[in-house]
């Protein structure tokens, strides 16, 4: 069974510090790699994704890849309390025709005032 | 700007009366998904459409059905909807396998 593991946290940081969000992986082979944002209530917005070795920025989001390491981490800079959030890692699964999204857990995010 | 839509975006039916959940899509994205999230967890994929081909997941229970009658189009069809079928329905699209899904906002479904 091919999984995605991410801390479920509650994972608490002041604003405007750096949140670090943490995501392994088991497919050695899987490719490509996205993190969603959700709110409360709401459906997941994808905010990045990452399909190289490295990292990949964009405004305040920075996204990790080591697939040496089969890891992928989320660096949330300047974290305002409008980050607060459930944190969804997934990939596709290589198996499906699909690309059916493997997720993690989720890590639920508070950036306190 | 280029979107996924679903209606309606909150739906009450009764125990055991047929729903549809509609979603369209202006991305023009080749593969259309259904997904079911519950409290808590995470979005559990009930099956997918790539083209016209339809693929159900082996554990998606046979009262869910789904049709594409075209590619901006997809439904989701719950014949006799039980208590445990109250969730949040999701619908996303990809350009294809191994590419960013995009979510609509989601039929957020209650079972009286």
């Amino acid at each position: 069974q091919k999984e995605v593991e991410q801390n479920s946290g509650p994972l608490s940081v002041p604003e405007g510090a750096i949140a670090s969000l943490n995501c392994t992986y088991s497919d050695r082979g899987s490719q490509s790699f996205f993190w969603y944002r959700q709110y409360s209530g709401k459906s997941p917005e994808l905010i990045m994704s990452i399909y190289s070795n490295g990292d990949k920025e964009d405004g305040r989001f920075t996204a990790q890849l080591n697939k040496a390491s089969q890891y992928v981490s989320l660096l949330i800079r300047d974290s305002q309390p409008s980050d607060s959030a459930t944190y969804l890692c997934a990939s596709p699964n290589r198996g499906n025709q699909g690309g059916k999204l493997i997720f993690g857990q989720g890590t639920e995010l508070s950036v306190k005032p | 700007d280029a979107m996924v839509i679903q209606n309606p975006r909150y739906q009450v039916t009764q125990f055991g009366k047929p729903v549809t959940l509609s979603c369209s899509q202006t991305l023009n994205h080749n593969v259309m998904y259904w997904y079911q999230q519950k409290s808590s967890q995470a979005p559990k994929l009930l099956f997918h459409y790539y083209d016209k081909d339809f693929n159900n997941e082996a554990d998606t229970p046979d009262n869910f059905q789904s049709r594409r009658p075209n590619t901006s189009f997809c439904f989701l069809d719950i014949r006799s909807p039980g208590l445990g079928d109250a969730a949040m329905y999701l619908c996303a699209t990809s350009r294809g396998p191994t590419y960013e899904q995009y979510f609509g906002p989601g039929t957020r479904l209650t079972v009286t």
